[in-house]
């Protein structure tokens, strides 16, 4: 199971971390993602983080502005975002590949939401 | 970055007839092509992986195939529950990866 927090209504130019706490498998042993979805829009991969934290990709999108970590003592998977945009305008989804070595998504959490206005 | 493209982006099926969706990718990923469905107010949920094998607990009625750059997706008799939207994505190679546009499956 992967619950999302830290959405929020954030300003144009501010800063967001959202979280993702992992349950009910060996978190540590599979690289994690993150997936957003526009209001009314389709899917956009955002980023990735290998199990062990040390690799890490970003989409050209948000090259730059956010990143990607992950605390495997706790479970859990960050994404700080920054320099935010009203294009960062998203719901934010947290996912977990199938098996291990950068496959495909088979859990996906809930999302949660990030509004970027003034 | 490898583009995904979706065809049709709206599909408009009865229930109990046949819909086929078709994928493209700008370059060769292989048969490293998942689909995905996503319901109003839902997260996505994988129904194939590897271009034609079923996820866990996906109706054997959903059936991948294709490879390289060309995928299809087809569902043999669509059931009310079957009405969403369809994407797919590629993770071919390393991130970032990316989907298609999605194609939306409606009642006609």
């Amino acid at each position: 199971q992967l619950v999302e927090s830290g959405g929020d209504l954030v300003q144009p130019g501010g800063s967001l971390r959202l979280s993702c706490s992992a349950s009910g498998y060996t978190f540590s042993a599979y690289a994690m993602h993150w997936v957003r979805q526009a209001p009314g829009k389709g899917l956009e991969y955002v980023s990735g983080i290998s199990d062990d934290g040390t690799r890490t990709y970003y989409a050209d999108s948000v090259n730059g502005r956010f990143t990607i970590f992950r605390d495997n003592s706790k479970n859990t998977l960050s994404l700080q975002l920054s320099s935010l945009n009203t294009d960062d305008t998203a719901i934010y989804y947290c996912v977990k590949e199938r098996i291990r070595g950068w496959y495909d998504f088979d859990c996906w959490g809930q999302g949660t939401l990030v509004t970027v206005s003034s | 970055e490898v583009l995904m493209t979706q065809s049709p982006d709206t599909l408009s099926v009865s229930p109990g007839e046949r819909a086929t969706l078709s994928c493209r990718a700008s370059q060769s990923v292989g048969r490293h092509l998942a689909w995905y469905h996503q319901k109003p107010g839902q997260a996505p949920r994988l129904l194939i992986y590897e271009a034609s094998t079923r996820a866990t607990g996906i109706p054997a009625r959903f059936s991948g195939s294709g490879s390289g750059t060309e995928f299809t997706l087809t569902i043999s008799s669509l059931q009310s529950e079957d009405f969403a939207v369809y994407y797919c994505q590629h993770y071919n190679n390393n991130p970032p990866w990316t989907f298609g546009q999605g194609t939306t499956v409606d009642i006609k």
